[in-house]
């Protein structure tokens, strides 16, 4: 069965540092992955996803993620945190089926 | 281009009311998903049609249904509405056979049941 797991809840980085977000994923084939941003009362926006082209993937607004299937991770990064980088982020993967498996979500919050 | 239109955005029904729920997908994809998403929690997989027909369901009782048009929009029915079916509702929309590419996700509705 393939699931996605976040660690850690909420997150919170000062302006400026290294946003480091974790993600998990348990499949029996290779997924593909996806990491998305939801803001206050908004729908989902995507950030980057991989499909098995390249194992870095950079997105938008400076985040990129890696995979890595010795580790089964597929962690999201972005060297310098912005305040308008604060917001909820999903990882979400997806064995070739019909339906894409969400995490729990990562709550980040940055400081001034 | 439009991207995933839901309506309404806001929703207020009492426990025990039925409710519908609009989407429209992205010109040029043909695939519509829905998830709820509770206070606090990751989108959960509704169901998602394709061709008019339920290709797949999550684990939701029978009082969700839903149904998709010939123009690919999609309706979403809760019956007999608990206090626990308060969420916001995402609509997806994405091509066909397309899993390695993202679904485009609408503002969503928020319901809230009283």
């Amino acid at each position: 069965a393939q699931s996605v797991t976040q660690l850690g809840s909420h997150v919170s980085v000062s302006e400026g540092a290294l946003v480091l977000l974790r993600c998990n994923y348990s499949s029996s084939v290779p997924p593909y992955l996806f990491w998305y941003v939801q803001y206050p009362n908004q729908g989902l926006q995507l950030l980057l996803k991989y499909t098995s082209a390249a194992t870095l993937v950079k997105g938008i607004n400076g985040f990129e993620a890696e995979f890595k299937k010795s580790e089964t991770s597929f962690h999201l990064t972005k060297p310098s945190a912005h305040m308008s980088d604060a917001a909820e982020y999903f990882c979400a993967g997806n064995t070739g089926g019909f339906k894409t498996i969400f995490g729990a979500g990562t709550r980040l919050f940055v400081k001034a | 281009d439009a991207g995933v239109t839901q309506s309404p955005t806001h929703l207020i029904k009492t426990r025990g009311q039925q409710v519908t729920l609009r989407c429209s997908p992205k010109s040029g994809h043909d695939t519509v998903s829905w998830y709820q998403q509770a206070l606090g929690q990751g989108p959960q997989f509704i169901f998602q049609y394709y061709e008019e027909e339920e290709r797949q369901r999550g684990n939701f009782p029978d009082r969700f249904s839903g149904h998709q048009f010939p123009n690919y929009s999609s309706e979403l029915n809760v019956n007999a509405l608990l206090l626990g079916d308060s969420a916001l509702y995402l609509c997806a929309s994405s091509l066909v056979g397309q899993q390695n590419t993202e679904a485009f996700f609408g503002q969503g509705t928020r319901l809230t049941v009283v």
